[in-house]
């Protein structure tokens, strides 16, 4: 069965460091979303991504924050300069093609889980 | 604004007993409802979703929900759990989409961790 997968699945990084966290979506799904969990608390909804551009972000994705899709298969979040509260379990998804008025079902991979030191 | 709400963050059942996991919702529309299980170092799968139509619904692993619109809920329920079902729970709603290309975010619940006694 086809899934989202995720890497790395552990990034310990020094405050102030850029990261990139990687995803590869199911094949054939044209939306893509990244979320994270802080420990102890909600998944919180990050960005949405559709045909090579934002649709949606929420207001914890600052200008510190992007996404990109750099060939057919990878969806890349990357945190320009991170700090000690970006330490979360990241998580990516995807959906296919959505039918207007229609919330299609997200996949979501395994997750990666950021340690800032 | 959608928020959900999961009133328990731990439960702890005896394998082959009942289980009903909670969930109520805030939404102005009808919502599109979920629920996915994280088992510890796995990612989200989903267990079932409600768009429409009847209002029991049964997904993997032997679980059901039963949307309440008059309680604002979509409980989850299993007959008879087994100890691989420890894990943690989440209920999530999702909007019905305007556009064709908003992909349409989630909304969790804090989730509920189950504890499975031998």
């Amino acid at each position: 069965e086809p899934e989202v997968t995720q890497t790395p699945s552990h990034q310990v990084t020094q405050m102030g460091q850029e990261v990139i966290l990687r995803c590869v979506p199911i094949s054939n799904h044209l939306y893509f979303y990244w979320y994270r969990q802080i420990l102890g608390q909600k998944v919180e909804f990050l960005v949405s991504f559709y045909n090579n551009e934002i649709s949606e972000k929420s207001e914890i994705f600052d200008d510190q924050f992007s996404v990109e899709r750099p060939d057919g298969s990878n969806f890349t979040l990357k945190i320009r300069s991170t700090k000690l509260e970006d330490s979360a379990m990241y998580f990516c998804a995807s959906s296919e093609r959505a039918r207007q008025g229609v919330q299609e079902t997200q996949y979501f991979g395994p997750g990666t889980r950021l340690l800032v030191l | 604004a959608q928020s959900v709400t999961q009133p328990d963050i731990h439960i702890t059942v005896s394998e082959g007993a009942s289980l009903e996991l909670r969930c109520n919702y805030s939404y102005g529309a009808t919502p599109y409802l979920f629920w996915y299980v994280q088992s510890p170092g796995q990612g989200l799968q989903l267990l079932l979703k409600y768009f429409s139509g009847d209002t029991l619904v049964q997904g993997i692993k032997g679980f059901e929900a039963e949307f309440k619109r008059s309680q604002s809920s979509f409980n989850l329920r299993k007959p008879s759990v087994h100890w691989s079902d420890a894990a943690e729970y989440f209920c999530a709603v999702g909007a019905s989409l305007r556009f064709y290309n908003q992909g349409g975010k989630l909304i969790f619940g804090q989730g509920t961790e189950l504890s499975v006694k031998p």
